[in-house]
């Protein structure tokens, strides 16, 4: 495809259930972001990969939260016993090159609107 | 904690006006910053990134940063319709700019309204 995709779009869940949230960076895109934006808010950053592997994970909110990126290409965000604060959108960005410097453009993608009831 | 300020708005301006968006930033080591626009229920999307002091311009939109002031700004030139919006700005949060990647530090964005 020609730009990052995630799916689900929307997800609504109840508490205590666990989510995967699917992000598909644009093809031969070797970094990749997760960000959480709420409502009247900007995106928080959440995790960052380089390739396989997360290179920053600072952003995650609690032990609830876990990402892999298995292949080095597409991501999941899976959240365990969900609450009814982690609802927002899940915005997935990739970029080409991470050591292209402190200006290295992020593309993001649609985002899954999660909804714990 | 890094931070990122902007007015929340709505700001309003006519068509055809310019309009002033302004952000400030509580890192005096930030070096990189990023206007992206973000229309209601859609992802954002960059306008532009500037690192040096001064103004960079990109056809209608001009980013201004000001490191001694921590502040940075972006105009809109003859401001249309379609560029009601929110803006939101970010800041690398990277310092010095290390591991290769850039994490970013958004604002909560400024929406703004252009009517007719």
């Amino acid at each position: 495809g020609a730009g990052v995709s995630q799916t689900p779009s929307n997800k609504v869940t109840e508490k205590g259930k666990y989510v995967e949230l699917r992000c598909d960076p644009i093809s031969g895109h070797t970094a990749l972001y997760w960000y959480r934006q709420s409502l009247g808010q900007g995106p928080e950053f959440l995790i960052y990969f380089q390739g396989t592997g997360a290179a920053d994970d600072s952003g995650l909110p609690n032990d609830r939260f876990f990402a892999v990126r298995p292949e080095g290409s597409v991501s999941t965000l899976k959240i365990q016993r969900t609450e009814r604060g982690d609802s927002a959108v899940y915005l997935c960005a990739s970029s080409s090159s991470p050591t292209s410097g402190p200006t290295d453009t992020q593309y993001f993608g649609p985002g899954t609107r999660l909804t714990v009831l | 904690q890094k931070e990122v300020e902007q007015n929340s708005g709505p700001l309003s301006v006519p068509e055809g006006a310019i309009a002033s968006l302004n952000c400030t930033y509580s890192d005096r080591g930030s070096q990189s910053f990023f206007w992206y626009r973000q229309y209601s229920g859609k992802s954002p999307e960059l306008i532009m990134f500037i690192y040096s002091n001064g103004d960079k311009e990109d056809g209608r939109f001009t980013a201004q940063l000001n490191k001694a002031s921590q502040y940075v700004s972006l105009l809109i030139r003859d401001s249309q319709p379609s560029d009601s919006a929110t803006y939101l700005c970010a800041v690398n949060d990277q310092f010095p700019f290390s591991g290769g990647y850039n994490k970013l530090i958004f604002g909560a964005g400024t929406r703004l309204a252009v009517h007719p």
